[in-house]
C-alpha cells in the first residue's frame, strides 16, 4: 500500500512552458485534492475531485488545469509556466470529504520556473 | 469566511522541555479542527482531530490539543519534547456545514518547531 505518489520530486521548467505533475492513491479514495504550498503561507487548494469525472476549483485555481479519468490518478496540468507557480505542490486524498475527515498527503512537487 | 491563526512562526525548546504550539480560529459555529504535522521534505501527516465531545484530544506521538469555545482556539500540546519532533506544524479548520465543495479546508500559516538537545 504506496498511499499517496507524486511524480516528479522536483522540476525547473523555464516561462512559457507546460508539464503535468502527477498524483496517484491506492486506497480507493474519492476525494483528491491538490494544495500549493508557498514560503511563510498555509496550503492553498487549487483544485480538487469528488470521484472520476468531476472536479472543482479550489482557492487558486488560475493558470492550473487538472482532469479525473480514473479512482487512482488525479494529475495537475500547468499550461503556461510563470514564475508565480514557483512553489511546492501536494496532493492529498480522503475517503469522505476533507473538512471532515483525515487527508492523506503525498511527498511534494518542488516546482521552480524562471 | 472561515480563517485560521497561529501567531507563532518559529518556536525553539530543549528536547524534554514542554510544549504547546498555538491556533485560533475565525468562524461562526464550532468547527472541525485539526493538526497536521510536516517533516522536512515530507508532505501532511494528522496529528489529531477534533469534532465534537471530549475537549481534549488525543492524537499520535503523544501530542494532545484542547479545544477551547470561548477563545476560539485550539492549541497543541506535548509534555516532553523529543529531538524527532522537530517539525512544521500545521492547524487547520472545515465547516461543520456542508458549503458544497469537498473541502474548503483552511490551513494557517504554520509553526516551526526547532528542538535543542
Amino acid at each position: 500500500n504506496a498511499g499517496v505518489t507524486q511524480t516528479p520530486k522536483f522540476r525547473i521548467l523555464k516561462i512559457g512552458q507546460s508539464m503535468t505533475l502527477q498524483c496517484t492513491q491506492d486506497m480507493n479514495h474519492n476525494y483528491m485534492y491538490w494544495y500549493r504550498q508557498d514560503p511563510g503561507m498555509g496550503l492553498k487548494l487549487i483544485y480538487y475531485s469528488v470521484g472520476a469525472g468531476i472536479t472543482d476549483k479550489g482557492e487558486v485555481p488560475n493558470g492550473y488545469n487538472v482532469s479525473r479519468s480514473t479512482t487512482e490518478d488525479f494529475p495537475l496540468r500547468l499550461e503556461l509556466a510563470a514564475p508565480s507557480q514557483t512553489s511546492v505542490y501536494f496532493c492529498a486524498s480522503s475517503y469522505r470529504p476533507a473538512r471532515q475527515e483525515t487527508q492523506y498527503f503525498g511527498p511534494g512537487t518542488r516546482l521552480l520556473v524562471l | 469566511a472561515q480563517s485560521v491563526t497561529q501567531p507563532d512562526i518559529h518556536i525553539t525548546v530543549s528536547e524534554g522541555a514542554s510544549l504547546e504550539l498555538r491556533c485560533n480560529y475565525s468562524y461562526g459555529a464550532t468547527p472541525y479542527l485539526f493538526w497536521y504535522v510536516q517533516s522536512p521534505g515530507q508532505g501532511l501527516q494528522l496529528l489529531l482531530k477534533y469534532f465534537s465531545g471530549d475537549t481534549l484530544v488525543q492524537g499520535i506521538k503523544g501530542f494532545e490539543a484542547e479545544f477551547k469555545r470561548s477563545q476560539s482556539s485550539f492549541n497543541l500540546r506535548k509534555p516532553s519534547v523529543h529531538w524527532s519532533d522537530a517539525a512544521e506544524y500545521f492547524c487547520a479548520v472545515g465547516p461543520i456545514i456542508n458549503t458544497g465543495t469537498a473541502s474548503k479546508l483552511t490551513f494557517g500559516t504554520g509553526t516551526r518547531l526547532q528542538v535543542t538537545l
